[in-house]
């Protein structure tokens, strides 16, 4: 049982472009944590957050953490080639342990 | 200041064999994650490790098994191996804040294990 679905799990799209990835669970999380990942690197960390309600911004992406800290969305404004990449959310519930969401493969044409 | 380190980089071994893989913790982390990410998926928990001694496990079987020693580095070994074992293997470490519950994890490269 996966407890962490991401939506889309592909998306192809033209720089410029906006687009939204959604990480969605029937389960609470004390905190939830967005990855990118490159080609042959490991999963570098974007944001952490903590409260139901929280948006989080990081120049022209947004984050959000649901009211119920169950789901969260990840909103990207003007997509540049620089952007591609595999985009992961995690969820800890009272401990470190990370479960990973199913991944966002996001690919930006120029 | 040097980030987390794993070794090798890539590693082919054949059904049945053993393998071990290492990772260095960044400085200042005193606790190491491993996790095994398979081709088109989200990371796994396989098991973290603080205070040399195995303080949480995801659901792997023993096959699984690993080491910390006294300078934080850490090793995870595979017995037995299955094909459905390759995948990319990440170390993660962190910082222990309170008891069970550590700072933001850092991951490492990865080891990208084969098995043929």
């Amino acid at each position: 049982t996966q407890l962490l679905e991401q939506s889309p799990q592909f998306l192809s799209i033209q720089e410029g472009e906006n687009l939204t990835v959604y990480c969605n669970s029937s389960s609470v999380f004390s905190s939830l944590q967005w990855y990118r990942q490159e080609p042959g690197e490991g999963p570098v960390l974007l944001v952490t957050v903590v409260t139901g309600g929280e948006v989080k911004k990081l120049k022209r992406l947004t984050f959000q953490f649901g009211d119920a800290r169950k789901d969260s969305s990840l909103h990207i404004t003007a997509a540049q080639p620089g952007d591609t990449g595999l985009y992961l959310c995690a969820g800890a519930r009272n401990t470190d342990k990370l479960i990973f969401g199913t991944g966002t493969r996001l690919q930006v044409f120029p | 200041d040097a980030g987390v380190t794993q070794s090798p980089t890539h590693l082919i071994k054949t059904r049945g064999q053993q393998v071990t893989l290492r990772c260095s913790p960044k400085s200042g982390h005193d606790t190491v994650s491993w996790y095994q990410q398979a081709l088109g998926q989200g990371p796994q928990f396989i098991f973290q490790y603080y205070e040399e001694e195995e303080r949480q496990r995801g659901n792997f079987p023993d096959r699984f098994s690993g080491h910390q020693f006294p300078n934080y580095s850490s090793e995870l070994n595979v017995n037995a191996l299955l094909l459905g074992d390759s995948a990319l293997y990440l170390c993660a470490s962190s910082l222990d804040v309170t008891s069970g519950y550590t700072d933001t994890q850092y991951f490492g490269p990865g080891t990208r294990l084969t098995v043929l």
